[in-house]
This record gives structure tokens, C-alpha cells and sequence, in this order.
């Protein structure tokens, strides 16, 4: 069974500083990988996702994230942070595309 | 291309009744896709159509849960008997497939359930 641990909680990052959110996944073979990003109200939107080819994978809203097979990780970075990034950003692992467990979550606050 | 729907947006019930939510897709998607998301946890795997056809279902899915996708286009979620480990966000998504291969979940609003 596949399972992901988002070790943040909640992360504070000053306005136009880096932002980095951790992604640890188990999983046995090359899973299917993803970044949402859900905001008060909204539904979940994918920033970016990773099946195979190229680790770095670069996303939507100036997002992009790395997967490292040997760490079994896909961590999540941007490198100047805006207001509108203030949101709970969840990342995502499955067997394929449509069975996806996610992990709980790590809320990021931008301060001005 | 108007997103994916879910109504009602809130629904607050008493323990023992049953509730009905539905979710309406983007036009021309052919998977669809439930979730139930409880406070501070990640969305969870419920169960996914494939037009009509519901093709898998989480062990989540107790019997108290049935859902269907009449024809292929909306869905309904239905709870019976609702507990209070029943309140939770409820999210639908739907996909169809990309020029790359695979399939990206859109995601609805949600519904948010309280079970008093």
C-alpha cells in the first residue's frame, strides 16, 4: 500500500523569500507523484505532477519539484513566494493516476 | 468549461438520516471520483466511475455508502443512516484523458457534512 507523510505542518514564509515543502512517499515500485494546492473555499488544483523522464518537473504558478527515487521524496519548492501563495498544499502518490492516497496537508502562511 | 460542481455546499443533518449529494462533472469527462476529507487530514479515496461503470470502491466505502453515475454524466454519493463520524468534506473530481497518456483530477468545491 502507498502512503505519504508531509512532515510540516505549517510553515511561515516571509513575502519574495524561497519556499520549500517536503514530500516523503512509500511506495514499491515508480508511483505516480502530485502537488494540489487548495485555498478557503476552492477546490483542489493540481500545481504539478511527475509519472516518468525528467525528475524535475516544473508546474504551474512558478512551482516545480524534484523526485529522488533514492530518498523517496518529491519536494515541492518555489523560489520567490507571493501573498497569494498562503494555502494548504497536499501532496499525492498512487499506483497510477486515479487512486491516489494523499498526505495530511501542510499549510503555508506568507507573512508581508 | 464551467469546473465540476457539487451541491449542496453544506449539509447539516441529524444522526440517523440519510443525505444525498451530488456532483456534476466537467462536460465530456469520462471518470469521476469521490473523496471525504476530515479535518486536518488529506483527501481520501472513496470510489471512481468510469462513465457509468463504478470500478473500484476504498474499503472506506462502508454499506451504509452507495454511489452511482446514472448514464454517465452527474453522480450521487448517498449516506444512510448517517453517524457522526460521517461529518467531513465530501469532494468529487472528475478527469478525462490527456494528450500525454494520463488522467488529471479536477476537483469540486466540495460538500461539507455535519452529522448532529
Amino acid at each position: 500500500a502507498q502512503s505519504v507523510t508531509q512532515p510540516d505542518i505549517h510553515i511561515t514564509v516571509s513575502e519574495g523569500a524561497s519556499l520549500e515543502l517536503r514530500c516523503n512517499y512509500s511506495y514499491g515500485a515508480t508511483p505516480y507523484l502530485f502537488w494540489y494546492v487548495q485555498s478557503p473555499g476552492q477546490g483542489l488544483q493540481l500545481l504539478l505532477k511527475y509519472f516518468s523522464g525528467d525528475t524535475l518537473v516544473q508546474g504551474i504558478k512558478g512551482f516545480e519539484a524534484e523526485f529522488k527515487r533514492s530518498q523517496s521524496s518529491f519536494n515541492l519548492r518555489k523560489p520567490s513566494v507571493h501573498w497569494s501563495d498562503a494555502a494548504e498544499y497536499f501532496c499525492a502518490v498512487g499506483p497510477n493516476d486515479y487512486k491516489l492516497s494523499f498526505g495530511a496537508g501542510t499549510t503555508v502562511t506568507v507573512r508581508a | 468549461d464551467t469546473g465540476v460542481s457539487q451541491n449542496p455546499r453544506h449539509k447539516i443533518t441529524k444522526r440517523g438520516q440519510n443525505v444525498t449529494f451530488r456532483c456534476d462533472p466537467i462536460s465530456e469527462h469520462n471518470r469521476l471520483y469521490w473523496y471525504r476529507q476530515t479535518l486536518g487530514q488529506g483527501p481520501e479515496f472513496l470510489t471512481y466511475f468510469q462513465n457509468e461503470a463504478q470500478l473500484e470502491k476504498s474499503r472506506l466505502l462502508s454499506d451504509r455508502f452507495s454511489a452511482e453515475r446514472p448514464k454517465g454524466s452527474f453522480s450521487t454519493l448517498e449516506i444512510q443512516r448517517t453517524e457522526q463520524g460521517d461529518s467531513a468534506m465530501y469532494l468529487c473530481a472528475s478527469s478525462s484523458l490527456q494528450r500525454q497518456g494520463s488522467y488529471e483530477q479536477y476537483f469540486g468545491p466540495g460538500t461539507r457534512l455535519t452529522v448532529t
